[in-house]
């Protein structure tokens, strides 16, 4: 059974800190890895991975794959209250995209 | 990116009745779409996935006759909540991956806000 497993859970820190959020999967014929962000509503796309090894960055965010260890890691640097919200780490094997519990980022002012 | 648009944004209907939501992607065409159920301070539970011109595939455990999904054409799945109750109350997501221009990524609609009185 394909599965996704996202820890922490749930995550409280103080603002300037730095989080790293982590994400593993066993799924079949394994194609990428997607990051997404939800604060009210439905997800926003912030990362998809391919590659094993390579860094994908915008802003504060970065993320890398390894497809051995069947293993991804979300780091949030500096962070900031707008930061809170469920992070959802998926796999999408075949044709249908499967989601990890998410973890629960609260930024403390 | 990529845009899906998912109507009604919320609803609530009383307890027997049926209730169409609908997910259009609005600059790309979309053979797969893909509908989520969220329940609160949970994750995205995939019920199903929706082919143009074929009938969806359901994930264990969902009702076909229950939450049926039409895909008429490549830009618009709809996903019908027949004879609701209030179990069935709960936040309905879909999303559609653009693979024509080789993305992969999934964009999500909205979300709809179904409360079953």
């Amino acid at each position: 059974e394909d599965k996704v497993v996202q820890s922490p859970l749930s995550l409280v820190v103080h603002e300037g800190d730095t989080v790293t959020l982590n994400c593993s999967y066993e799924v079949t014929n394994f194609r990428s890895l997607l990051w997404y962000k939800q604060e009210k509503k439905a997800p926003t796309f912030l990362f998809m991975l391919t590659s094993s090894g390579i860094e994908k960055k915008s802003g504060r965010l970065s993320s890398i794959l390894d497809k051995k260890e069947l293993f991804s890691i979300l780091n949030i640097t500096a962070t900031q209250t707008g930061d809170s919200a469920i992070y959802l780490c998926a796999a999408w094997p075949s044709d249908k995209i499967i989601f990890g519990k998410g973890t629960r980022l609260h930024i403390l002012p | 990116g990529a845009v899906v648009s998912q109507h009604p944004s919320r609803v609530i209907c009383k307890s027997g009745t049926s209730v169409k939501i609908e997910c259009r992607s609005l600059d790309f065409q979309a053979t797969t779409m893909f509908w989520y159920r969220q329940f609160p301070k949970k994750s995205l539970m995939l019920m199903a996935t929706s082919n143009e011109g074929s009938k969806a595939t359901y994930e264990q455990g969902v009702e076909k006759d229950k939450f049926l999904i039409n895909h008429a054409s490549l830009t618009l799945s709809t996903l019908t909540v027949t004879s609701a109750h209030p179990e069935d109350s709960s936040f309905y997501i879909c999303s559609a991956r653009d693979t024509s221009r080789g993305r992969a990524e999934a964009f999500f609609g909205q979300g709809t806000r179904l409360t079953v009185v």
